[in-house]
């Protein structure tokens, strides 16, 4: 089980253009989640998917499109990139918790660290 | 999600017990306590988790508080491995709340 990977590792971009972040996991989860870490602030939610063909904003949706077209790939795009989308994303995922959302667990990534100049 | 509180960083000695505390006092009944850790340039990793008992699991073990208003992580022998940023987040188990809230954590320093 390689559980959640990203490609790629890292990434350096200029302002105004554009990727896609690939999140795959084996573990046949319906919930997968996109992360972004900048020092001092903790780790917020991009975009998330309760399961193949949907998706929802998360709390910091902007500048960003998502894909879940497989069950087990979601894609984080950055259609023109902004210096301050420089920062470390994580791909998380989670089975459906038999015992309510407190029960739920995610499953992370290695992380993508990006800078846009 | 009910806020925590924890110290900003904690030393150990290698092969010692540690005692990671957290406080919640606005904890509601049906939050559940989880830990996190994250290794140095790495992902969030999964810990435990728990409601009103203790818990023990092949990493650490959880000590809830009878009131449910503060909590400890206890790692029984601390490794080099085990140097971390801890993190401790309440889960509401209720409506569509999806997203884990991270605060700053505790920083781990494990001395050999």
């Amino acid at each position: 089980n390689a559980g959640v990977t990203q490609t790629p590792k890292f990434r350096v971009l200029k302002t105004g253009q554009s990727m896609t972040l690939l999140c795959a996991q084996d573990m046949n989860h319906e919930y997968m989640y996109w992360y972004r870490q900048d020092p001092g602030m903790g780790l917020r939610l991009i975009h998330y998917s309760v399961g193949e063909g949907t998706t929802a904003k998360g709390e910091v949706p902007d500048g960003y499109n998502v894909s879940r077209l497989k069950k087990q790939n979601f894609l984080l795009g950055l259609e023109s990139a902004a210096p301050s989308q420089t920062s470390v994303y994580f791909c998380a995922s989670s089975q459906t918790p038999s015992g309510g959302r407190g029960t739920d667990t995610q499953y992370f990534g290695p992380g993508t660290r990006l800078t846009v100049l | 999600d009910a806020k925590t509180t924890q110290p900003n960083s904690m030393e150990s000695n290698e092969e010692e017990p540690v005692h990671l505390p957290c406080n919640h006092s606005t904890i509601s009944g049906t939050d559940y306590i989880h830990w996190y850790r994250q290794l140095p340039s790495q992902g969030p990793e999964y810990v435990i988790h728990g409601l009103t008992s203790n818990v023990n699991n092949r990493m650490a073990s959880l000590a809830i508080a009878e009131d449910r208003k503060s909590s400890t992580l206890i790692l029984h022998r601390a490794t080099l491995r085990d140097a971390a940023v801890y993190y401790c987040i309440l889960r509401w188990s209720g409506g569509s709340n999806y997203k884990l809230t991270f605060g700053k954590g505790t920083l781990l320093t494990v001395n050999p």
